[in-house]
């Protein structure tokens, strides 16, 4: 198992322009997420999605969009960048959801930076 | 709308000692969890409490929640230095973990 990839690892963008962060996992999880992480804020959930088909907004979604055609991939896509989307940004997925033993696996990240 | 604050959110200890993390959750949450993050990492899965009262221990740490006090804490044991990173806590209303709401984390430094 590879777990959850995403691609880049570290992208420099300039305002206005759009791009597409990839998220996969190979574990056939239902459930995945995407967080961004500010110095000193923690995490903040962007979208989620409960199902290939189903996606919902977080506490942030303004200037994302989402899409779930598949189990495995959950790409997210700025749609025209701005400087306070720079950020890094994980990509998460569940196993066991709503049970006791219950695990979250995060991506390794993806160190975005708007000029 | 569920809030979630941690503190401190800086610790700076010494090896050997024993300490707590606080967090403390604004409205009814039906899980609570603990991560690490270690610098320009990413974030590993410590616990998921579900339950009034509920404990679970690995190694030197150990957290427990209280609902009714709406309060779940991060004890750790005789601090060595690998233990030193980020603990961020989240809460969960949907009963799963796709949609948390974090803490801002507690820097946690182990000092020799």
């Amino acid at each position: 198992n590879a777990g959850v990839t995403q691609t880049p690892k570290f992208q420099v963008l300039k305002t206005g322009q759009s791009m597409t962060l990839q998220c996969a996992q190979d574990m056939n999880h239902e459930y995945m997420s995407w967080y961004r992480q500010d110095p000193g804020m923690g995490l903040r959930l962007i979208h989620y999605s409960v199902g290939a088909g189903i996606t919902d907004q977080g506490e942030v979604p303004n200037g994302y969009n989402v899409s779930r055609s598949t189990t495995e991939d959950f790409p997210l896509r700025l749609l025209s960048a701005a400087p306070s989307q720079t950020s890094v940004y994980f990509c998460a997925s569940i196993s066991g959801r709503g049970y006791g033993f219950e695990t979250q696996y995060f991506g390794p990240g993806t160190r975005l930076l708007v000029l | 709308e569920l809030k979630v604050e941690q503190n401190p959110l800086f610790l700076s200890m010494q090896e050997g000692k024993n300490y707590t993390i606080y967090c403390n959750y604004s409205t009814t949450s039906d899980r609570l969890y603990w991560y690490r993050q270690d610098p320009g990492k990413s974030l590993e899965s410590l616990f998921v409490l579900l339950s009034n009262g509920a404990v679970k221990q690995e190694g030197r740490l150990m957290a427990s929640l209280d609902t009714k006090a709406r309060l779940s804490t991060l004890h750790i044991t005789a601090a060595v230095h690998d233990l030193s990173a980020t603990y961020f806590c989240a809460g969960g209303t949907q009963g799963g973990s796709e949609k948390l709401v974090f803490g801002k984390g507690t820097k946690l430094t182990v000092n020799p």
